[in-house]
């Protein structure tokens, strides 16, 4: 079956640890997306890959970091810098190709890891 | 002022009721609207897309765009309690994905 899985489902990180969500698709979608989830607010976003080894910060990018090595796989990183991590992540992708100013107006999310800090 | 207003709820109403759900916005170069659903620890999915205003059905579902109120509704009609979670709006204009910007959903809650 074709979509996106997320892993773990529930992280629990110590202060001052670096920890990697992890993201893969095979809907063999050119463009993955990270959202932070909180209650009371909209889906921000905090990481966007249009094609492999190019990424873009989105609203939220401080204390994340990314990469896109392979079209499958977009890994998230919470630094030790977030200062306030804990929260509910969201992974998602659409076939929005780069240079193209067409709207996709289908993204697939995965099912979501929640990450607290202990 | 938010981009994307959207009331939190909890709405809790009766099984067989029709259900109103809604979505204001401020700007104008909003041209793509949707509703998702996401039930608890879960995903959002995608149920309704609409382009520009007018009407879309789909089964009980009825997404509604009013462009020159900025205001958007999606319609229930009867709400099963397999309906019981979380919509989000979400709504964007020109450009690629990133540019969608989403309400905070309300929660409904259908009563057997």
């Amino acid at each position: 079956d074709g979509g996106i899985t997320q892993s773990p489902k529930y992280l629990f990180r110590k202060e001052g640890q670096n920890v990697t969500l992890s993201c893969e698709q095979n809907l063999n979608h050119d463009a993955m997306y990270w959202y932070r989830q909180d209650p009371g607010q909209g889906l921000r976003l905090i990481y966007y890959s249009q094609i492999v080894n190019d990424f873009q910060k989105g609203d939220i990018a401080e204390g994340y970091s990314v990469s896109r090595e392979k079209k499958e796989s977009f890994p998230l990183t919470v630094t030790s810098a977030q200062k306030n991590p804990t929260a509910f992540y969201l992974c998602a992708s659409s076939i929005d190709r780069a240079g193209t100013a067409r709207m996709n107006t289908e993204a697939f999310f995965g099912q979501g890891t929640r990450l607290t800090v202990v | 002022q938010k981009e994307v207003e959207q009331d939190p709820g909890p709405l809790s109403v009766p099984e067989g009721a029709i259900v109103s759900l809604n979505c204001t916005y401020s700007n104008s170069a909003f041209q793509y609207f949707m509703w998702y659903r996401q039930y608890s620890r879960k995903g959002p999915e995608l149920l309704m897309y609409t382009y520009s205003s007018g009407n879309k059905e789909d089964g009980r579902f009825t997404a509604q765009v009013d462009k020159s109120s900025k205001y958007i509704s999606l319609f229930i009609r009867d709400s099963q309690p397999s309906d019981s979670a979380t919509y989000l709006c979400a709504m964007g204009g020109s450009g690629g994905y990133q540019k969608v910007t989403f309400g905070i959903g309300t929660k409904l809650q259908v009563i057997p």
